[in-house]
């Protein structure tokens, strides 16, 4: 089984900074099975990437994926109010996987 | 409008059963699959298993076999996933998702379903 390791667990910036968190596979994942979800307390998860790189529709650009081996990042380029959230990375294959989260709070 | 609708919040007693369902509209619903994922309390996300709707085949995660039966009415496009033998550290909302399993992601989720396992 794959395991997700996301970092930091939790990361305090304020609006307009960016934002760059981490999710680490414990063994070589395809890139094309890698998506970032966004989740709200109360609420669904909302896909944000897919394949790595890809926003999702409806998804601002200040949003981004990217990755080297095992290690995928996402990127928000300028924080919004509305970004503050938790953020889950997962591999979606067969068995899928999900990190355990990384909260993004305003300092 | 494209959406699964789940059933309500239920609360069972350690031992019993639960079946929640998850309501397709606005698409083919054979042609996705879907996924069940739990999110206990404070905790993250849990993927128990996925449902090839057209199919009805199955696979579940390894910690829910034996527990776990997902199934579907076509007619309905209708999900169901019921998990059995519930204690405590069952209690979660639960959701359902859509999704084509290897190929994308989990790009739509019902709104959830509290299930609280209480004496």
């Amino acid at each position: 089984e794959i395991v997700l390791t996301q970092s930091p667990g939790t990361l305090s910036l304020s609006p307009g900074e960016r934002a760059t968190l981490s999710c680490r596979a414990s063994q070589s994942v395809r890139s094309t099975q890698l998506a970032w979800y966004q989740q709200k307390p109360g609420q669904a998860p909302r896909l944000v990437i897919y394949g790595a790189s890809n926003r999702a529709t409806g998804i601002p650009d200040r949003f981004s994926g990217s990755w080297s081996a095992t290690d995928f990042t996402l990127t928000i380029s300028r924080l919004e109010p509305e970004d503050f959230s938790v953020y889950y990375c997962q591999h979606y294959d067969r068995s899928p996987t999900f990190g355990q989260g990384t909260s993004v709070e305003i300092k | 409008q494209v959406q699964l609708v789940q059933s309500g919040a239920d609360v069972r007693k350690p031992g019993a059963s639960v079946k929640v369902s998850c309501k397709a509209s606005g698409y083919t619903f054979t042609t996705y699959d879907i996924n069940w994922v739990r999110q206990a309390p404070g905790h993250g996300l849990e993927w128990m298993g996925w449902m090839n709707s057209a199919s009805g085949e199955v696979v579940y995660a390894q910690k829910f076999q034996g527990r776990v039966t997902m199934t579907r009415n076509t007619s309905t496009s209708t999900a169901y996933m019921e998990l059995s033998g519930l204690r405590s550290e069952d209690t979660a909302v639960y959701y359902c998702a859509r999704g084509r399993t290897g190929v994308r992601p989990f790009e739509l989720w019902g709104q959830g379903t509290l299930v609280t396992v209480s004496s």
